[in-house]
């Protein structure tokens, strides 16, 4: 059973860099087939995809945050990470990190606030 | 900017059944929107019910089903459950794997 778990700040100064790692268990994300996501809810409200990486190492980014977002993988420690800059109050947020969109982690609460 | 709509709230009785949809600015849906849904309960993550259409995840309680009906994407709860309340979103595919998640269906078991 594929487990993916969500670590970083939980809060971030406005203009920072949001950095989180999503690091999954039960799977090797260099196996192949699979996307690895990461999507968004703010408070109160629904879900918003802010992109994935392949396991190819190709990317898609949602294109409303696309100047600020990167993508990125370590097949090494088998972990993907998201890097979020110039960040605002707009952005906090429930992250979650997800295989595809099948396996979810719990989620990890950033909030932007000086 | 594409847009996906459901209904912002439904209500259904114990042992009753409810079909939520799921709309797409750009026209009909289409198998080819490969639609999937979830559910997500007050503080815990998403949890996918149905992937392409109608195929159904080994966890999903039978009661769930998705379909097609009049140009939307559908989930249909048959002998709703007082668990089965939750907020329940739908997600379309516009090519390659670019996602767009609807607003989400408030579910009252009532």
């Amino acid at each position: 059973q594929v487990q993916l778990q969500e670590s970083g700040p939980g809060l971030v100064k406005p203009s920072q860099t949001l950095s989180l790692t999503c690091t999954v268990s039960g799977g090797s994300i260099s196996s192949g087939g699979y996307y690895w996501s990461w999507i968004r809810q703010h408070p109160g409200k629904g879900l918003e995809w802010i992109g994935y990486i392949y396991y190819s190492g190709s990317t898609y980014y949602n294109p409303s945050l696309k100047s600020r977002v990167t993508i990125s993988v370590d097949t090494s420690k088998n972990q993907f990470s998201l890097k979020l800059s110039s960040v605002t109050a707009a952005d906090t947020a429930v992250y979650y990190c997800a295989r595809d969109v099948d396996y979810w982690g719990q989620g990890t609460l950033v909030t932007v606030s000086s | 900017q594409t847009v996906v709509t459901q209904e912002p709230s439904l209500t259904v009785s114990p042992g009753g059944t409810v079909t939520l949809t799921c709309a797409s600015s750009t026209g009909a849906v289409t198998s080819g929107y490969y639609p999937n849904w979830f559910q997500q309960k007050p503080g815990q993550a998403p949890r996918a019910l149905i992937y392409s259409t109608s195929n159904k995840h080994s966890w999903t309680p039978a009661r769930f089903s998705g379909s097609l009906l009049g140009g939307k994407a559908a989930l249909t709860l048959s002998g709703v459950q007082p668990e089965d309340e939750a907020e329940y979103y739908c997600l379309l595919y516009y090519g390659g794997a670019r996602g767009v998640f609807g607003g989400g269906t408030k579910l009252t078991v009532l």
